[in-house]
């Protein structure tokens, strides 16, 4: 089993759909909880950031981390044709030397 | 303005060459990450930097050389021994190796002619 799983996808909605983007993992060491936005040919943006289980809400975007079911999602409520990217789950452990291990992202289109 | 650039933005290699590709950031970050993207795939660790004069292979270094000799500049050269070079290259950097949140730049795409 890798790491981290994502669903490859790829996600077409319809703009002003919610969207529920997943990852699995199975290291339970991990405690630091990432999602990024990439745009075609762009590097990575940081969209949320979450530190142990619990749900974190920035606008429309919704992160939710259930650390007893190493499950983690992001939500994204009201799409918009702008929202159309690849999203990168990304997670690490504490301490010092902590790397990120990514899922492999999941395309998605918003239709308007 | 700070942020992370990557220069150039893409690169062609012939057959038994070396090519550096440029990573500098002015956000006084310590830490500094060179990963690789390949299609349908999540992003592979290939050197991180925790500080100047120090770094540490990651997960698919074989074939790719770093130096750290400024705490701004991070470059990366693909070596004629990295078989399969095309991908699309991201450097990131965060505050310290301890801090989780790593910031990108825009990426340099390499192609083998």
């Amino acid at each position: 089993q890798k790491e981290v799983e994502q669903d490859p996808g790829p996600l077409s909605v319809p703009e002003g759909a919610i969207v529920s983007l997943n990852c699995t993992y199975s290291n339970s060491a991990f405690q630091y909880f990432m999602w990024y936005r990439q745009y075609s040919r762009k590097g990575p943006e940081l969209l949320m950031y979450t530190y142990s289980s619990g749900n974190k809400e920035d606008g429309r975007f919704t992160a939710q981390v259930d650390k007893s079911s190493k499950y983690i999602s992001l939500f994204i409520r009201d799409s918009q044709p702008s929202d159309s990217a690849t999203y990168l789950c990304a997670m690490s452990e504490t301490g010092a030397n902590s790397k990120l291990t990514f899922g492999k992202g999941i395309t998605l289109s918003v239709r308007p | 303005d700070g942020g992370i650039t990557q220069s150039p933005k893409y690169l062609f290699r012939k057959e038994g060459q070396n090519v550096t590709l440029s990573c500098e950031q002015n956000l006084n970050h310590d830490a500094m990450y060179w990963y690789r993207q390949d299609p349908g795939q999540g992003l592979r660790l290939i050197y991180y930097s925790q500080i100047v004069n120090d770094f540490q292979k990651g997960d698919i270094a074989e074939g790719y050389s770093v130096s750290r000799e400024k705490k701004e500049s991070f470059p990366l050269t693909v070596t004629s021994a990295q078989k399969n070079p095309t991908a699309f290259y991201l450097c990131a950097s965060s505050i310290d190796a301890g801090t989780e949140t790593q910031y990108f730049g825009p990426g340099t795409r390499l192609l083998v002619l």
